[in-house]
């Protein structure tokens, strides 16, 4: 059974950091892994996807990579800002369906 | 194009009673989910659909049904509610099974046992 951990749970950083948020995942045999962002309250916006056979995908100041055969990915964010406070979410795609992290709730203050 | 779009947005169901979530897409995706998320988690896969007349259970299923009798509409249906029902559930849609299909949510329905 597919099991995804984000690390780390939560994390605050001031304004301007650069971030990286975590994902493992313990099956290989992956399509693709994406990346979400949840608002309070509100549904899943896709951030990037990366395909099994790409490395990484770059989205403005997003960057994630996939390293398939040891089952992690990462999500980089350059220069955070307030706006960048959500809850960041990476899910694994087999046969049809997506597995879930429990998420990395990201806070970034003045 | 609305996406994926969701009714109703908040309802509050006492013990026992019986209700359908709706979920339309507009993008002609074969395949349609239902999740579920619980405070503080990820989210938790109840039934998907691979196209209409078919139908799948996920990770969560008990308690749940659903049927797929278009292409646009994956209606989900809770009888007997029960307060562990209480939750965030989410649809979602994808175009295809492999690697550059992304998967499009909803903004979701609030459910509350009571």
């Amino acid at each position: 059974k597919q099991e995804v951990t984000q690390i780390p749970a939560a994390l605050s950083v001031p304004e301007g950091e650069n971030l990286v948020l975590n994902c493992s995942f313990t099956d290989s045999a992956i399509y693709n892994l994406q990346w979400f962002r949840q608002d309070p309250g509100k549904g899943l916006t896709s951030l990037l996807l990366i395909q099994s056979s790409q490395r990484e995908q770059t989205s403005g100041r997003l960057n994630a990579s996939l390293d398939k055969s040891s089952g992690r990915s990462t999500l980089y964010i350059a220069a955070s800002q307030p706006g960048d406070s959500a809850t960041y979410l990476c899910a694994v795609r087999q046969l049809g369906k997506l597995t879930f992290g429990q998420g990395t709730i990201l806070t970034v203050h003045p | 194009n609305a996406g994926v779009t969701q009714t109703p947005k908040f309802r509050i169901l006492k013990i026992g009673q019986s209700m359908t979530l709706q979920c339309t897409q507009d993008m002609n995706h074969n395949y349609m989910y239902w999740y579920r998320q619980d405070p503080g988690m990820g989210l938790k896969l109840i039934y998907y659909s691979v196209g209409a007349g078919i139908t799948d259970k996920g990770e969560v299923p008990n308690g749940y049904n659903v049927s797929r009798s278009t292409t646009e509409d994956f209606p989900l249906r809770l009888e007997l509610a029960a307060p562990s029902q209480t939750s965030v559930y989410f649809c979602a849609s994808t175009r295809g099974q492999g690697g550059p299909n992304e998967q499009f949510f909803g903004p979701g329905t609030r459910l509350t046992v009571l």
